[in-house]
């Protein structure tokens, strides 16, 4: 069984607080780790792809980073706004065998951002 | 709007009977994935379809069944329905695989009474 896994499960934050969740998985065979965005009601939406260890990506006030190495890649939300509550997800793809291109996906971490 | 089209958006049907699902990936996109999430839980992976070809299998259970199709649609089969596999369903696609982003459809909500 694939462990992906996030933490913390949920986050309350105050406006204009910053804030960063973490998604940790095994390190062999790794291919890519994807980071998704899913607000109530809606279907979730892709943030970011990262496939290299060391890889940092960045989308307006959300920013990512990877480590490969020690399985783990961190998520940050700078200046949170109540726009940004949602549920967060980490999904890992392993290269090769019977998982090759699988997306699994980690629980994800809620974020509630209070005005 | 993602592209994903899932067809339909709500199923009401009773213990026992079978149900087809529906999926239209964007254009252009070869890989097709199924995910179950049920009350609480997260997104658990079904199966993934890639160019017509079964590539990743999940805990899907045998009572389940998909395919992809020429067109790149792609269906997925449940029968001998019971109570707990009332969820939504959810297909998403993508170009190649996991090496790019998927995008996700609306989800088909299946409630089984």
């Amino acid at each position: 069984i694939l462990n992906v896994e996030q933490s913390p499960q949920s986050l309350h934050v105050q406006e204009g607080d910053s804030t960063n969740f973490t998604c940790s998985f095994p390190s062999s065979n790794f291919y890519a780790l994807h980071w998704y965005r899913w607000e109530t009601a809606k279907s979730p939406e892709a943030l970011f792809v990262m496939t290299l260890n060391g890889d940092e990506k960045k989308k307006g006030r959300i920013s990512a980073t990877l480590n490969t190495k020690e399985g783990y890649s961190y998520l940050y939300i700078k200046g949170s706004q109540p726009e940004d509550s949602a549920t967060y997800l980490c999904a890992l793809v392993l290269a090769g065998g019977t998982s090759y291109g699988k997306l699994t996906f980690g629980q994800g971490t809620i974020l509630t951002v209070h005005p | 709007d993602s592209g994903v089209t899932q067809t339909p958006k709500h199923l009401i049907t009773a213990t026992g009977q079978r149900v087809t699902l529906r999926c239209s990936p964007r254009s252009g996109d070869l890989s097709v994935y199924w995910y179950q999430q049920s009350l609480d839980q997260g997104l658990q992976f079904l199966i993934q379809y890639y160019n017509g070809e079964e590539r990743a299998k999940g805990n899907i259970l045998e009572r389940f069944s998909a395919q992809q199709f020429p067109d790149l649609h792609s269906e997925l089969n449940l029968s001998s329905l019971e109570l707990g596999d009332s969820a939504l369903y959810f297909c998403a696609s993508s170009a190649t695989g996991g090496f790019t982003e998927a995008f996700f459809g609306q989800g088909t909500r299946l409630t089984v009474v």
